[in-house]
């Protein structure tokens, strides 16, 4: 399996435009979770997913941030005007179902957002 | 919700020597406990994890140790090298529940 896949890997874009990123689960994994990381704050779970249905939304920051998660296979994460302090690393992670079983989660490769 | 504590934020040791990065939790139901290893610019990665079930477990140099009445739960490297230098993340999981990561253990293995 290729593991989850994240696009862009990096962005830089200015104040006040969208920001649309993206991830692809682990095939067959039903947990579709979006983290922030940041120096500051360190890993930040903004919202997750089960079954493409949003769980926990509570860490999203604000309303400029939203996420969506159409199908097994596709989220996104917007941030609409992005502003500079939202600048960080956002890794998509995904988790297999059961999670009694402690199944663990696997972090895509991120993408590293910059706003100027 | 959960709390977890990591400690110590930052931890040097020489190389061969042996590293603990301890963490703490706050709720008793809380019944899987992962490691994750985060080199410079990359993902967190899982390198080892444990039970509610399980007081330890060991993966070569790595062992993981649960102390599940005191509520926390240890890293141990031994024979630490280079490029164990890393942060490192522990995170707590309850059933139905999500994850919730402590803040980070910055390893520096010095030569």
């Amino acid at each position: 399996d290729a593991g989850v896949i994240q696009s862009p890997r990096h962005e830089v874009t200015e104040m006040g435009q969208e920001v649309t990123l993206r991830c692809k689960p682990i095939s067959g994994h039903d947990y579709l979770f979006w983290y922030r990381q940041t120096m500051m704050r360190g890993l930040e779970l903004l919202i997750y997913f089960n079954n493409n249905v949003p769980i926990d939304d509570s860490g999203m920051p604000e309303d400029r941030f939203s996420a969506k998660m159409p199908n097994a296979s596709f989220s996104t994460l917007k941030i609409q005007p992005s502003e500079p302090r939202d600048s960080a690393v956002y890794f998509c992670a995904s988790s297999p179902d059961s999670p009694n079983s402690g199944n663990t989660i696997y972090f895509g490769e991120g993408s590293w957002l910059t706003v100027v | 919700g959960e709390n977890v504590e990591q400690h110590p934020s930052t931890l040097s040791v020489q190389e061969g020597d042996s590293a603990v990065i301890k963490c703490t939790y706050s709720d008793s139901a809380s019944n899987y406990f992962p490691w994750y290893k985060q080199e410079l610019g990359k993902r967190p990665q899982l390198i080892i994890d444990i039970r509610s079930n399980v007081g330890e477990k060991k993966d070569q140099r790595i062992a993981v140790t649960l102390n599940k009445t005191a509520k926390h739960f240890s890293l141990h490297i031994t024979e630490t090298q280079p490029e164990d230098s890393a942060v490192y993340f522990c995170a707590v999981h309850n059933y139905g529940q999500n994850f919730v990561f402590g803040p980070g253990t910055r390893l520096s293995v010095l030569p």
